[in-house]
């Protein structure tokens, strides 16, 4: 079974408007962390922002804001005012645990930004 | 910026050689990692390593090994490379004692390997 989803192959989004991509995971620990990073077309991977499943206030990094929904396993991005270069692949990835190795990534989701 | 490099960036090689690649770091993070990825899979854990000559195997470890004999230094071996192991290799490191449980792992740049 898929740890991670990620619905949305691609999404096309306005420039200066906002954008959701969606994340639902899948586990049966209590203690996790979600994460989003983001792969430009250079092909690096530039984390995020990241969430704990014991924090109780949705995580947010400048424009970038995680809208955690514990009970749905939802771990959707949310960018506000989108710029051109956020056009890119988002990977959302989920650690198990504390620490280490048990760290799975989704398939991704390709953003254009349009001017 | 996590101080991660990779060598060699790009490689093209012949299916049946040996090829190792090189991950490099230089603050001393206890956990390292070797991933695969490929279009529509994501990245994949190939191995890890927690700590100096220890490692252990990831989700598609077959055909690979590691070696950890320095801190900084991570290195990934295809023994005898094939077709099916053209991809784009990451390495990543993370350190649970950077407080919190947070653990965020941080990759390097990245290797694009060719096997022909």
């Amino acid at each position: 079974a898929q740890k991670i989803t990620q619905t949305q192959p691609g999404m096309f989004v306005q420039e200066k408007e906002a954008v959701t991509l969606d994340c639902t995971y899948d586990t049966s620990d209590q203690s996790y962390g979600l994460f989003w990073y983001k792969q430009p077309s250079s092909g690096e991977m530039i984390f995020l922002i990241y969430q704990g499943s014991y924090d109780e206030q949705n995580a947010t990094e400048g424009r970038y804001s995680l809208n955690f929904q514990k009970a749905r396993k939802s771990a959707n991005l949310v960018i506000s005012a989108s710029q051109l270069g956020d056009s890119a692949m988002y990977f959302c990835a989920m650690r198990e645990g504390n620490y280490g190795q048990n760290f799975v990534f989704g398939p991704g989701t390709r953003l254009s930004v349009l001017p | 910026d996590a101080g991660i490099t990779q060598s060699p960036r790009h490689k093209v090689t012949e299916t049946g050689t040996p090829v190792t690649l090189r991950c490099h770091q230089t603050e001393n993070h206890r956990y390292m990692y070797w991933y695969r990825q490929d279009p529509g899979h994501g990245l994949r854990l190939i191995h890890y390593s927690y700590g100096v000559k220890d490692t252990d195997k990831g989700e598609v470890s077959d055909g690979y090994s590691v070696s950890r004999s320095k801190t900084e230094d991570f290195l990934l071996t295809l023994e005898s490379a094939t077709s099916s192991q053209t991809s784009v290799y990451f390495c990543a490191i993370s350190d649970p004692s950077s407080g919190g449980g947070l653990d965020t792992q941080y990759f390097g740049p990245g290797t694009r390997l060719t096997v022909l």
